[in-house]
């Protein structure tokens, strides 16, 4: 059975960092695209970052390119994605999803909470 | 970017009832285009890809059609369960876009 596992969430301040963590189980890691994907309260979806099965090619969304780094660890078979420079807007819910930057997303995390604010 | 435009925003049916659920492509993205369903509280699930194919355990109800810029997802006869709100997705192109989705409400 596919499980994806985020953490890593909470509450940062303006211009702070944070990095988000995605245990994967149930299927080979390392032969799947990754992405993540994030909603604000009330909003709709958005994939903020996408990354190959090898880790070699990244995506990402204009919102976030230079603030965000998505990678990988195929040893441990966890997806990451580092936050820095957190704005306001950044505040979301953060899911993990199975896929990469050209494919549909057939599993999906629980998603952690990221809130953004002073 | 390619921007998805689902209609309507919000559906009011009762339950047995047929719905069709449309999303527009501003671009034409093939037959690469997903459907999505999310329940309040809960991460999103698949249950289309591919336009037209249905996801592992998703039940016989649920169909997807169209291609290029027009894409439709019916519910032949909607149950309780059903009550959500579905998105469709393109992922032809980076980066992959939604539409702002459709909600599903009980008449």
């Amino acid at each position: 059975e596919v499980q994806l596992l985020e953490s890593g969430g909470g509450l940062v301040q303006p211009g702070g960092s944070l990095r988000l963590s995605c245990a994967a189980t149930g299927f080979t890691f390392s032969t799947y695209g990754m992405s993540w994907v994030r909603q604000a309260p009330g909003k709709g979806l958005e994939c903020v970052s996408g990354i190959g099965g090898s880790g070699g090619s990244t995506h990402y969304a204009g919102s976030v390119k230079g603030r965000f780094t998505i990678s990988r660890d195929n040893s441990k078979n966890t997806l990451y994605l580092q936050m820095n420079s957190l704005r306001a807007e950044d505040t979301a819910v953060y899911y993990c999803a199975k896929g990469g930057p050209l494919d549909d997303f057939d599993y999906w995390g629980q998603g952690t909470l990221v809130t953004v604010s002073s | 970017e390619i921007v998805m435009t689902q209609s309507p925003a919000t559906l009011s049916v009762s339950p047995g009832e047929r719905v069709t659920l449309s999303c527009r492509a501003s671009q034409r993205v093939s037959s690469n285009l997903a459907w999505h369903q999310q329940k309040p509280g809960q991460a999103p699930r698949l249950l289309i890809y591919g336009a037209s194919t249905r996801a592992t355990g998703i039940p016989a109800r649920f169909s997807g059609s169209g291609s290029g810029t027009e894409f439709t997802l019916t519910i032949s006869s909607l149950q309780s369960e059903d009550f959500a709100v579905y998105y469709c997705q393109q992922y032809n192109n980076w980066p992959q876009t939604f539409g702002q989705g459709t909600k599903l409400e009980i008449k």
